[in-house]
């Protein structure tokens, strides 16, 4: 199957300062990839859509200016968490979709444990 | 909106035994996409099964199937022939166009030696 990529694996920052979290598509292009936050033993949730080429969207209650999202390329995703605080300490994972139209997969990145101190 | 729930956040199954995972939804579409995935303890997302709406027949993958009621809104998993490394989490989701998702809380099955 498709393998979607993310760096860091794991990443522990100071409180203030921002962190970007890489999400590519290694074998396949992707003009929309999907970012969603988990906390321990909970399920998903969306975060944002992010388009290639296009603005991100942010599903409700999101804050767009602390989550920045880019999506530069067909096989690039990036998500910014500015002026990190520590109840943004999370399980960030992205994933893409590879078939396109009804036979579309997404495929998940392995996640991005981000612990803010 | 849409809503996935998954009655049972705990299921124990016993080695070679079958076991059937929860999940009821709420839409108002007629087309749409179901999904298990599995997590395990390195929480890496791997796709179980996937079911299109528009179609009637269930979904089946080696030893995991599913039980689609359209009208009812049920979709659950059945794993038969349990093996221990089928222990994780497992999700529930929904996707109108096989993109984003909506997942439910999840179920941690543990598969008992």
């Amino acid at each position: 199957g498709a393998v979607v990529s993310q760096h860091p694996s794991r990443v522990i920052c100071k409180s203030g300062t921002s962190v970007k979290i890489e999400c590519r598509s290694l074998d396949f292009q992707a003009t929309t990839m999907f970012w969603y936050r988990q906390f321990p033993k909970q399920s998903l949730m969306l975060m944002a859509t992010s388009n290639e080429g296009s603005k991100a969207t942010y599903e409700q209650g999101v804050e767009k200016d602390k989550f920045l999202i880019n999506h530069a390329s067909l096989t690039l995703s990036t998500l910014t968490v500015t002026s990190a605080h520590p109840e943004d300490s999370s399980f960030y994972i992205c994933s893409a979709g590879s078939g396109g139209g009804t036979k579309e997969t997404q495929y998940f990145g392995p996640g991005t444990r981000l612990l803010v101190l | 909106a849409q809503t996935v729930t998954q009655s049972q956040p705990e299921m124990s199954v016993q080695e070679a035994e079958t076991v059937t995972l929860s999940c009821t939804y709420d839409t108002s579409e007629s087309d749409y996409y179901l999904f298990w995935y599995k997590q395990p303890p390195s929480r890496q997302m791997i796709l179980v099964i996937r079911q299109e709406a528009y179609k009637q027949q269930n979904a089946t993958e080696n030893r995991f199937s599913v039980n689609f009621q359209k009208a009812a809104k049920s979709f659950s998993l059945k794993i038969s022939d349990s093996q221990l490394g089928d222990a994780a989490m497992y999700f529930c989701a929904y996707s109108p166009n096989a993109g984003k998702s909506t997942f439910g809380d999840g179920t941690t099955l543990t598969v008992k030696p």
